[in-house]
């Protein structure tokens, strides 16, 4: 699986957009980026993946760029329940193995 | 409701004791894994299973042993407790490949072991 590259910490206002950026420039063809949570204590939660596309859910976007080597997490409006350790992770679908790493750390400021 | 069930939710063992932590899932997912969180670090892999027979160590798989006798079950079993192991442990499921989920992998909520 690629290396992926976090910033430790992140502020994020109360209301505005959090951008969360990761890097994987050894990212190979087949491999997925996943993003995850983990809210103090509790068990990570998923939030999106994706392979080449940008993706949209209820939670976030998801921007990749066009050659793969890094992507940006966004919270539209963040909130103070999105403060949380945010984990990108890059695998490969078919084995859906995630090795994750240190993660940033996102406190959103009221 | 559907989820990953983790059982239980504390535990203190003594030094050498074993004993099985419990992860069920209802979702029907091929993929299993079990992972540990030491306070302030990431979450490391311990062992991980592909589908019902099939088990494969993760990163740190040194004192865990795992079996995966039904798609539902897959328990982590502590052979002789050190206090090294003292630790918050969390199982997860997945479907196998990713573009047959748009979940990723759900999470147990946790066991908190603490040896002594």
């Amino acid at each position: 699986d690629a290396k992926t590259t976090q910033p430790t910490s992140m502020d994020c206002a109360e209301g505005r957009a959090a951008n969360l950026p990761c890097n994987h420039s050894t990212i190979s063809g087949n491999e997925y980026v996943y993003w995850y949570r983990q809210i103090h204590s509790q068990g990570p939660q998923y939030i999106i993946h994706g392979l080449k596309n940008n993706e949209t859910n209820e939670m976030a976007s998801l921007i990749i760029t066009e050659d793969r080597k890094s992507s940006t997490l966004i919270l539209p409006h963040a909130t103070l329940r999105d403060t949380a350790v945010y984990y990108c992770i890059a695998t490969r679908g078919a084995t859906n193995k995630l090795i994750f790493g240190t993660g940033t750390l996102l406190a959103v400021q009221p | 409701n559907a989820g990953v069930t983790q059982t239980p939710k504390f535990q203190v063992l003594k030094t050498g004791q074993s004993m099985t932590l419990q992860c069920a899932q209802d979702m029907n997912h091929e993929y299993m894994s079990w992972y540990r969180q030491d306070p302030g670090m990431g979450l490391r892999l311990i062992h991980y299973s592909v589908g019902a027979g099939i088990t494969d160590q993760g990163e740190v798989p040194n004192g865990y042993n795992v079996s995966r006798s039904t798609t539902e079950d897959f328990p982590l079993r502590l052979l002789s407790a050190a206090p090294s192991q003292t630790s918050v442990y969390f199982c997860a499921s997945s479907y196998l490949r990713a573009m047959d989920s748009s979940y990723g992998y759900t999470f147990g909520s946790g066991t908190r072991l603490t040896v002594v």
